[in-house]
């Protein structure tokens, strides 16, 4: 069984709508988890980051935590066709390597 | 500027013939690690390094060397290439293993074996 499982899209939204991104894991033992913005043939850089249960914001961008029902989300608000790319969810357990997603691809149409 | 460099960044080989993909760091990491990603499949973890001397394997290490004689170097070894090695890597290095610690990406090596 994958460990991270991402929706492989494609997910097209509309300029200026948000942009809803998931992530469920197996591994109740992991500990952060990170949001990865990849765009074609380049690699992939970190957008966000959480640990805690909840939400958090940074600009646009919300990852919200749900340990629980064991899953990750990214909101991109007032999305933009600059955010067009390969959206990669990661996580890590304990001191262990990061283990990531096949990753979203997602299409913002002006 | 920090930053992860890996070379070269385009390489076409014939199957057998021993090759070496470089990676630099100049942000005195301790943790290094090396990807491929391949469509579908996202980034599989090859190798990785949590200091100098220390290697370990990570989930796709079959076919792949590594060394880490230094804190800065990390190079990716493939003894004999074959054409399922053929695929976009990634050399990657954080301050540790420990919670939060961010991975910054060297730009990547497309590899294609013949």
């Amino acid at each position: 069984q994958k460990e991270v499982e991402q929706n492989s899209g494609p997910l097209s939204v509309p300029e200026g709508a948000i942009a809803s991104l998931n992530c469920t894991y197996s591994d109740r033992g992991s500990q952060s988890f990170f949001w990865y913005r990849q765009y074609s043939g380049k690699s992939p850089e970190l957008i966000m980051f959480i640990y805690s249960n909840g939400d958090k914001e940074d600009g646009r961008f919300t990852a919200q935590l749900n340990k629980a029902s064991q899953y990750v989300s990214l909101l991109i608000r007032d999305s933009q066709p600059s955010d067009s790319a390969t959206y990669l969810c990661a996580l890590r357990e304990a001191a262990r390597q990061l283990t990531f997603g096949s990753g979203t691809q997602l299409t913002v149409l002006p | 500027e920090a930053q992860v460099t890996q070379n070269p960044r385009y390489l076409i080989t014939v199957t057998g013939k021993k090759l070496t993909v470089t990676c630099s760091q100049n942000m005195n990491h301790e943790y290094m690690s090396w990807y491929r990603q391949d469509p579908g499949l996202g980034l599989r973890q090859i190798y990785y390094s949590m200091n100098v001397e220390v290697t370990d394997k990570g989930d796709v290490p079959e076919g792949y060397k590594v060394s880490r004689k230094e804190k800065r170097n990390f190079p990716l070894i493939l003894e004999s290439p074959s054409p399922n090695q053929t695929s976009l890597y990634f050399c990657a290095s954080s301050l540790g293993a420990g919670r939060g610690a961010e991975a910054f990406f060297g730009q990547g090596t497309r590899l294609t074996v013949v």
